[in-house]
């Protein structure tokens, strides 16, 4: 069965504090992994795609990259309006659907 | 307009009623999903519908029943719900099934009372 945990489950940061927010996943035969923001009551907003281990893709202040059994999002000296909920997704090479991780709510203080 | 417009927002119905929830896409895309997002819980996949075709029924109560007319649009009714079925239902949209990222609606906040 796939299974994808997210950690830490919060983070607390001050502006201009880098970190990174971790994706452990276990599948069968890995299609894509895919990185969501999700602000309180509204849909997830896509953010990147990653197909294979090493790739890497950046967007502003985030980075994503993917190892074979876990992936990180990088974020660079974050600001306030980063603060957010950032999901985490894996599509299997047998899945109709998306199978989500639980979250990182993620708290970017002045 | 949004790529996946999901409507009501807000919807607060009681155990014996009977609503829907609508969702419609603008991207041209040929599959379509339901999800349900609950607090401390990953999204749960509801149902997925390929070119109209439902292909997948995740364990769904049968309370929930979905319906989808065209690849636009894809329906959700309820009837005689729990109060443990409120949360955010979420609809999302992608080019095919598992084949690419899907895009989310904004959700339907839905309170059981």
């Amino acid at each position: 069965e796939d299974q994808v945990t997210q950690s830490p489950e919060a983070l607390r940061l001050q502006e201009g504090e880098s970190s990174s927010l971790n994706c452990s996943y276990t599948v069968s035969g890995l299609r894509g992994l895919f990185w969501y923001r999700q602000d309180p009551g509204k849909g997830p907003e896509f953010l990147f795609t990653l197909y294979s281990a090493g790739e890497e893709k950046e967007k502003e202040r985030l980075k994503a990259t993917l190892t074979k059994k876990e992936s990180f999002l990088h974020i660079t000296a974050p600001k306030p309006e980063d603060s957010a909920t950032y999901l985490c997704a894996v599509l299997a090479n047998s899945g109709y659907a998306l199978n989500f991780g639980k979250g990182t709510s993620l708290l970017v203080t002045p | 307009e949004t790529g996946v417009t999901q409507t009501p927002r807000h919807l607060v119905m009681g155990m014996t009623n009977k609503k829907s929830l609508k969702c419609e896409q603008h991207l041209g895309h040929n599959a379509m999903y339901w999800y349900k997002q609950s607090a401390k819980k990953p999204l749960e996949l509801m149902f997925v519908y390929s070119l109209e075709e439902r292909v997948e029924n995740n364990s769904v109560p049968s309370r929930f029943s979905p319906e989808c007319p065209n690849s636009s649009h894809l329906f959700l009714h309820l009837h005689t719900l729990q109060p443990e079925d409120s949360a955010l239902y979420l609809c999302a949209s992608s080019q095919a099934t598992g084949l690419a990222e899907a895009f989310f609606g904004q959700g339907t906040r839905l309170t059981v009372v």
